[in-house]
């Protein structure tokens, strides 16, 4: 099974602080995402990545960065956290569609994080 | 740009019992993929159901089905005989498929909770 691993579970920063979090999938996905999910907003879309050191904007790309230098490796940065970005934050990862997939996405189990 | 419209905040349901969820989405391409995605309370999001739009035919997986209309921008999640371990978020999402590339567009989420 393809598997897609967020380095933390939970984190707690400080507002100011560079923020940092990893995403890993072990399946050869072009594609991988971050999302940020919030009660009554859904999943909004913060940055994808289609290649290596390719980037897009997502949706609400404000206060934060990606690095894809490797293949399997997406990281998601906040410059300097503030409060309101105190969220949910989910990596996914698929194939490009259209080889003959559905490409449907595998999460990661989402990093909680709090800017205190 | 497409969206989905999840009308359903919350929805409850006998256990053994039938419930649906509602689903409709915008858009203005003929192919495309939609999907149900679960998030129960471990946050880990699992892919339930999913349909091409050139297929006629409703997905049925176990006990989930779906009612796709595709002239309605319908695709409802029907799930029958409703388990404890039914009970999560639920999400619509929507994927183009003209493009290799494209993020899922997800809807703001149905609460599903099933009573004993």
């Amino acid at each position: 099974d393809v598997k897609v691993t967020q380095s933390s579970r939970y984190l707690v920063k400080r507002t100011g602080e560079k923020v940092f979090l990893e995403c890993v999938q072990d399946m050869d996905h072009e594609n991988m995402f971050w999302y940020r999910q919030d009660p009554g907003l859904g999943l909004r879309l913060i940055y994808f990545s289609y290649d290596v050191k390719m980037k897009e904007k997502g949706d609400i790309p404000e206060g934060y960065s990606v690095s894809r230098e490797k293949k399997e490796r997406f990281s998601l940065i906040l410059e300097s956290a503030s409060t309101n970005q105190t969220s949910m934050y989910l990596c996914a990862s698929s194939l490009v569609s259209g080889t003959g997939n559905l490409c449907g996405y595998t999460f990661g189990s989402g990093t909680r994080l709090t800017v205190v | 740009a497409q969206t989905v419209t999840q009308s359903q905040p919350e929805m409850s349901v006998q256990e053994a019992e039938t419930v649906t969820l509602s689903c409709t989405y915008d858009t203005s391409e003929s192919d495309y993929y939609l999907f149900w995605y679960k998030q129960p309370p471990s946050r880990q999001m699992i892919l339930v159901i999913r349909q091409e739009a050139y297929k006629q035919q409703n997905a049925t997986e176990n006990r989930f089905s779906v009612n796709f209309q595709k002239a309605a921008k319908s695709f409802s999640l029907k799930i029958s005989d409703s388990q404890l371990g039914d009970a999560a978020m639920y999400f619509c999402a929507y994927r183009s498929a003209n493009s290799g590339n494209t993020p899922l567009v997800f809807g703001k989420g149905t609460r599903l909770s099933v009573i004993a």
